[in-house]
């Protein structure tokens, strides 16, 4: 079974602090896809990055980066300088290869997210 | 500009009522899904739909019902047999129709659903 593993579940920094995310995974598939979402207060969920186990590059965008390690099941976001408007729950998820009568697809496992408070 | 859009944003239901929640896509996306959402809780995976007439269920699909007629419409029904109703709903698609491709999920706004 697929499981993702959000150990923080509140974090709390001042404003320019940088801010790291974790996000532990476990899967037997050995193709498989890790995503970040956001969810403000508004409640829908923003997505932020998709990445394939295939790729270990980090990746950065902006003030946001993302730091996948295969070899601890870890797939970290970075939040540089964090500014207010980063107040959110950020929730890591894990796709899950899914067959069903239509053939095969994924779902996605989800964390059980992180609330991020910014504050100035 | 292309969304989905679920309604309402607030519902209440009686005891012993059926009420749907209802979500409509412009994206031309071929895969939508339900997820329930509890506080603290990720989102749990309710129904999902990867082609029009064609559901499977997730994992907490009792008490649940949904149709895809359309292919932009994806309602999910909650049934008086869902005891414990009362949950942040969200709806969301993606381009997914099968094979190996995993293109990440698009999000509505969500329905907060409590009973009276």
């Amino acid at each position: 079974a697929q499981k993702v593993t959000q150990a923080q579940t509140e974090i709390s920094v001042v404003e320019k602090e940088d801010v790291t995310l974790d996000c532990v995974y476990e899967t037997r598939d050995t193709t498989y896809y890790l995503f970040w979402y956001k969810q403000p207060p508004s409640g829908e969920l923003v997505f932020l990055i998709r990445r394939n186990s295939f790729d270990e590059q980090n990746e950065i965008s902006g003030r946001y980066s993302w730091n996948f390690q295969k070899s601890t099941s870890s797939f970290n976001f970075t939040i540089t300088a964090s500014q207010v408007v980063d107040s959110a729950v950020y929730f890591c998820a894990l796709s899950e290869r899914w067959r069903s009568s239509g053939g095969s697809n994924y779902k996605l496992t989800f964390g059980k997210g992180t609330l991020l408070t910014v504050n100035p | 500009d292309g969304g989905i859009t679920q309604s309402p944003k607030y519902l209440f239901r009686k005891e012993g009522q059926n009420v749907t929640l209802s979500c409509e896509q412009n994206l031309n996306h071929d895969a939508m899904y339900w997820y329930r959402q509890d506080p603290g809780q990720g989102l749990r995976l309710i129904y999902y739909s990867q082609i029009v007439n064609d559901f499977q269920k997730g994992d907490i699909a009792e008490g649940y019902s949904v149709s895809r007629e359309k292919k932009e419409s994806f309602p999910l029904t909650v049934t008086s047999a869902q005891k414990n109703p009362t949950a942040f709903y969200l709806c969301a698609s993606s381009r997914d129709r099968g094979g190996h491709s995993n293109q990440p999920q698009h999000f509505g706004d969500g329905t907060r659903l409590s009973i009276l």
